[in-house]
Order: C-alpha cells, then sequence, then structure tokens
C-alpha cells in the first residue's frame, strides 16, 4: 500500500515554464516534507509543513489537511532545478515516515 | 555550514557478514535517523533515535539491524548478517528536534551498501 502517492511520475518542462508536482496522503499526518534529491544522490530537504503555505526563492509550497493534498510549484523553472522531488509525511500514529515515489523532472534549455 | 556525514561512501561485504555504517549527526541536534533507498525505488524510514534510545521503527527494522550512539558525535547501523536485499543506499539524516521529530531533516550523502 501507498500512503503517500505524487503526480506526476516524470515532468519534462522548457525552461521558464511554471512547474507543478502534486502529493496526496492517506494518512494522518503531523507534518509534511518536500525533499529534492540530485542525480548524484544526494537529498536536500526543501519545505516542511503543517499548515498553509511556504515559499523560499522560486520555490512554493502549499498544503490543504483538509483534503490531504499537497503541491510544490516552481516558477521560471530552470536547468537546475533537474533533479528528483519526494513528498514525505510524519504520520501522526507513532511518528512513523512515509515517502512518495518521487517525481523526476527534467528542465531543459 | 555544518553537515551530516557518512563513511564509508560505499561498502562491500559479502552474505552473513556484519556491517556498520557510520554517521555523524551536526553536532547540537538531538534527533538522528537512518533511511534506505533500494536502486529504483523509494526512500524508506529504517528508525529514528533521540535522548539515547530509538524513537520510532518501521517493520524493515527487524532483530538484524541496530543502532547506537557509542559516543557524543558517532550513530551507527548495524546490520548483523547481511543478506543479498540488504544492498541499498542508506542515509543519515539528524534535526535539531526543537519542535520534536517533525523538524527539518538534513541528510547525509549516503553510504552504498552491495552485498554479493
Amino acid at each position: 500500500k501507498n500512503e503517500v502517492e505524487q503526480s506526476p511520475q516524470n515532468l519534462t518542462a522548457q525552461e521558464g515554464e511554471f512547474i507543478t508536482i502534486n502529493c496526496s496522503y492517506s494518512v494522518g499526518i503531523s507534518a509534511l516534507h518536500w525533499l529534492q534529491q540530485h542525480p548524484g544522490g544526494g537529498i536536500v530537504s526543501l519545505f516542511m509543513l503543517s499548515s498553509g503555505k511556504k515559499k523560499h526563492g522560486r520555490l512554493i509550497a502549499t498544503i490543504n489537511i483538509q483534503e490531504k493534498h499537497s503541491s510544490l510549484h516552481i516558477t521560471a523553472s530552470h536547468p537546475r532545478d533537474s533533479a528528483v522531488y519526494i513528498c514525505a509525511v510524519n504520520s501522526n500514529t507513532g511518528n512513523q515516515f512515509y515517502f512518495g515515489t518521487g517525481t523526476s523532472l527534467t528542465v531543459i534549455p | 555550514e555544518p553537515e551530516v556525514t557518512q563513511t564509508p561512501s560505499h561498502q562491500v561485504t559479502q552474505m552473513g557478514q556484519e556491517v556498520i555504517l557510520r554517521c555523524v549527526p551536526i553536532s547540537n541536534h538531538l534527533y538522528f535517523y537512518w533511511y534506505r533507498q533500494i536502486l529504483g525505488q523509494k526512500v524508506e524510514f529504517l528508525v529514528s533515535f533521540y535522548n539515547n534510545e530509538i524513537s520510532e521503527k518501521s517493520e524493515i527494522f527487524d532483530d538484524q539491524f541496530s543502532v547506537e550512539r557509542p559516543d557524543g558525535s558517532n550513530f551507527t547501523l548495524k546490520i548483523r548478517s547481511t543478506k543479498l536485499e540488504d544492498s541499498a543506499m542508506y542515509f543519515c539524516a539528524s534535526s535539531e528536534g526543537l519542535a520534536g521529530p517533525t523538524d527539518t531533516q538534513y541528510f547525509g550523502p549516503g553510504t552504498r551498501l552491495t552485498v554479493l
């Protein structure tokens, strides 16, 4: 079973495009994380959300707790944004972490 | 900038052997985590550690696995008798813990474990 579902699985965009990656989850959560995994494998935390919206540079993350849904937006995409974006949640029962399968983003110059 | 470090970067072992993967979390962090990622698959949570004991563990973290903080800086993952299916990238992470286990986590570069 997949507690966290992401869409799309793969995404190719032209440089400058606005990008949206979606995450839906089926468990009660205390927090949701957006992570970026680089081609070399390293993982960087982008956002941690428990409600509302956060913005950092060209990245915006939103969460709707009632709908159990989060989105990650990238404005003015750039080839250096090419990576796998992973949604992960802290379950509010027992503090388990559940990960989505990731969205592989390629931004073409 | 402080970072989480992991050693070795790549470990090759024979099936049935014990391996110890090492991590040095960021020095003022209170929560520590191990994750694994089998090639081509999603990241999976193994265990979290706080106040010198396991805080939470997943179904994957069975009796084959153990974690330890042997001194003030290292955090280790031991696999007692490795199986072929233990081959994966293992990531260590740490967080400040001021907001409990939901804090932002900082990941190490990973150790690639290959079991032959």
